[in-house]
């Protein structure tokens, strides 16, 4: 079947410009997951979603980020007037429960240049 | 607080070699998942393999080994007659109970290198 589909690959942006980037989950995983990879601080955790509970943002670098997941399936991460810093891959996977018993599986990412 | 620690920042090893990545884990929670996960040129992170935090078998998958030391706090990562195909950046990452088992804490990284 398909796997998590993320879009744009590529993003090139300049400062201080918002930017969506968007994740397709596996059909019929319940949570979604977002992580970023950057040079400096490897991957790290941002936010993730579960069926209909609240979002744990709790990776979630500034104010200027923030995510929704419509209908319990794709899913959109925002980030407000861009910095150089945020210049990364964006990860998203999925998972078919949140919990210990599955793995999460990762798109190809989102490559975010901004200059 | 959780952490992985992967030391090995770049190996690189000629075809055939075996090879050992290693990563220590650091947490307080008393049942959590170890994982390791390939991440390809291509970019996109492949999972290898999960253990719990009970279970200390060692595993193999064909030429993949993993050895799990709760004593020492490390699951390391063995590969076997590595071939060229092999070479990526390996993760290993941890999910405790603390967290739900829902944020994976990703070490660095290890980058292989398969050279013919």
């Amino acid at each position: 079947g398909a796997g998590v589909s993320q879009s744009p690959s590529n993003k090139v942006t300049e400062k201080g410009k918002d930017v969506e980037l968007r994740c397709d989950p596996i059909s019929g995983h319940t949570a979604l997951y977002w992580y970023r990879q950057s040079l400096g601080q490897g991957l790290e955790f941002l936010i993730y979603f579960q069926g209909n509970s609240a979002p744990d943002k709790s990776g979630l670098p500034s104010d200027r980020f923030s995510a929704e997941r419509t209908g319990g399936s794709v899913s959109t991460l925002t980030i407000q007037r861009t910095q150089q810093e945020d210049s990364a891959v964006y990860l998203c996977a999925s998972r078919l429960l949140a919990g210990a018993y599955n793995e999460q599986f990762f798109g190809p990412g989102t490559r975010l240049t901004v200059l | 607080a959780q952490k992985v620690t992967q030391a090995q920042t770049e190996i690189s090893v000629v075809e055939k070699e075996d090879v050992t990545l290693d990563c220590v884990y650091e947490t307080r929670d008393t049942t959590y998942y170890l994982f390791w996960y390939k991440q390809p040129p291509s970019g996109e992170l492949v999972f290898l393999i999960r253990r719990n935090s009970f279970d200390e078998q060692n595993e193999i998958s064909g030429r993949y080994s993993w050895n799990f030391q709760k004593s020492t706090s490390s699951f390391n990562f063995t590969i076997t007659a590595s071939q060229v195909v092999d070479s990526a950046v390996y993760f290993c990452a941890l999910s405790g109970v603390s967290g739900g088992y829902n944020k994976l804490i990703f070490g660095a990284g290890t980058r292989l290198a398969v050279h013919p």
